[in-house]
């Protein structure tokens, strides 16, 4: 079946420091990729995505390639803020029959002044 | 424009009482997804609507949870008798139309407690 493996949390970074955050997938198809963030209190959004192979997605300073050979969706950023604090969860996307969101677990980060 | 709205934001109930879910869609989405979410775990879709009728409910506990949505547009979720095991936030999204491009809005979410 179809199933996202999420790097664990928490994890803890000073301000202005390197974020990656480790996505990779299983999927019998070409998925669309997508990073959603769930502020606490809150429903998800969507952060960004790509729908294929090579394709980065990016927003708000965050990246993510979709590396078909490596199957992975890794999240980084050059600069974590405060107010990037969060969980942060990887799905996939598949067309076809099974045409649902699958997730990851959620990685949560939180970012130290 | 206005986002996926639900109600209520929060519930506290005991076991075997019953509880509903509304949810009220982007205007114009045509696709309307309830999840279930677990502490410390991704969201598992429990049931797809397109417009009134239902896409895909393979993982949805018929025994106890029940959803429609009349008029393709608000939708609510029910759960009878509710189990320890069902505290969890519910979250609604909505989408245009389910292609592999589209990108599901979602709602508050509304966190159940059993007790």
């Amino acid at each position: 079946g179809n199933s996202v493996t999420q790097m664990e949390g928490p994890v803890t970074l000073s301000e202005e420091a390197f974020l990656t955050i480790n996505c990779t997938y299983t999927a019998t198809g070409y998925p669309s990729l997508f990073w959603y963030v769930q502020y606490p209190g809150e429903g998800l959004q969507l952060l960004l995505k790509a729908t294929k192979a090579d394709d980065k997605g990016s927003n708000k300073g965050f990246e993510a390639t979709y590396r078909k050979e490596t199957t992975s969706f890794h999240l980084e950023k050059g600069s974590v803020q405060v107010s990037d604090s969060a969980v942060y969860f990887c799905a996939l996307f598949l067309s076809g029959s099974a045409r649902q969101l699958t997730f990851g677990s959620g990685t949560q980060l939180t970012v130290l002044p | 424009e206005a986002g996926v709205a639900q109600s209520p934001r929060y519930k506290i109930i005991e076991k075997r009482q019953s509880v509903a879910f509304w949810c009220n869609p982007i205007s114009g989405h045509a696709t309307l997804y309830w999840y279930q979410q677990i502490l410390g775990q991704g969201p598992k879709l429990l049931i797809q609507f397109q417009n009134n009728g239902v896409v895909d409910d393979s993982q949805l506990p018929k025994d106890r949870f029940s959803a429609e949505r009349l008029k393709g547009v608000d939708s609510t979720l029910k759960i009878q008798p509710a189990k320890l095991e069902d505290s969890a936030v519910y979250l609604c999204a909505s989408s245009f139309i389910p292609q592999r491009q589209e990108t599901q809005y979602f709602g508050p979410g509304t966190r159940l407690l059993v007790l």
